[in-house]
């Protein structure tokens, strides 16, 4: 089954401690990217990749890493987590450079910094 | 830049009757737009997609789409809703500007359908 898989689902952790999130896709898609959701925002983008070893800023990359290193997995690193990064997080992945590919979206992360 | 907007933060509709999620966009050049629903600790899953063509598109579970160029609009619509459709939407709109890569979202409807 194709499909884009997150872990954690949930995760709380304190103010300063690294986290890493996983997202693992198995089309072999060459676009993968992250978005974090919070009410009243819709989803904004964090990053974004286009294969491996290419990664760019998205619109809110501010506290974020990312790494590509193989071109299934696509993990998002927060080097010390703050409050204000308390969000649902999505990766998804893009078959192409088509502009009429959609995007295929993991279940998502609930992340709760305290 | 891109941009979508969707006007309604909640959509109340009765089992059986017609559902219109409203989106509205700003773009420079062609729109290429998408429908995606967001099921309670679910994942956004793919409903429907705009790139060319037919200005009425039809996309999963019933839903369809008409894309408007003169009122730049692209609703969500479905003849007879279900309760099973109760669920967050966005509508989406490919940027461009910055590769074909990001989307950029509506805020979000959540659509409630009562019994």
């Amino acid at each position: 089954e194709a499909q884009v898989t997150q872990n954690p689902r949930y995760l709380i952790t304190v103010t300063g401690k690294k986290l890493t999130v996983t997202c693992s896709q198995n089309m072999n898609h060459e676009y993968m990217s992250w978005y974090r959701q919070d009410p009243g925002l819709g989803l904004r983008q964090i990053y974004y990749s286009m294969n491996v070893e290419v990664t760019d800023k998205g619109d809110v990359p501010e506290g974020y890493k990312v790494s590509r290193k193989e071109k299934r997995n696509f993990p998002l690193i927060l080097e010390s987590p703050s409050p204000n990064q308390t969000s649902l997080y999505f990766c998804a992945s893009t078959q192409g450079e088509g502009v009429n590919t959609e995007a295929f979206f993991g279940q998502g992360t609930r992340l709760t910094v305290v | 830049a891109q941009s979508v907007a969707q006007p309604e933060d909640q959509v109340n509709v009765a089992e059986g009757n017609p559902l219109t999620v409203k989106c509205t966009y700003s773009v420079s050049g062609n729109p290429y737009l998408f429908w995606y629903v967001q099921y309670p600790n679910r994942g956004l899953q793919f409903l429907l997609k705009y790139i060319t063509g037919d200005n009425l598109v039809k996309g999963s579970y019933g839903f369809e789409a008409e894309f408007n160029k003169s009122q730049t609009s692209f609703h969500l619509k479905k003849p007879s809703a279900l309760v099973s459709d109760s669920a967050l939407y966005f509508c989406a709109v490919r940027d461009l500007n910055t590769g074909f890569q990001k989307l950029v979202f509506g805020t979000g409807t959540r659509l409630l359908v009562s019994p």
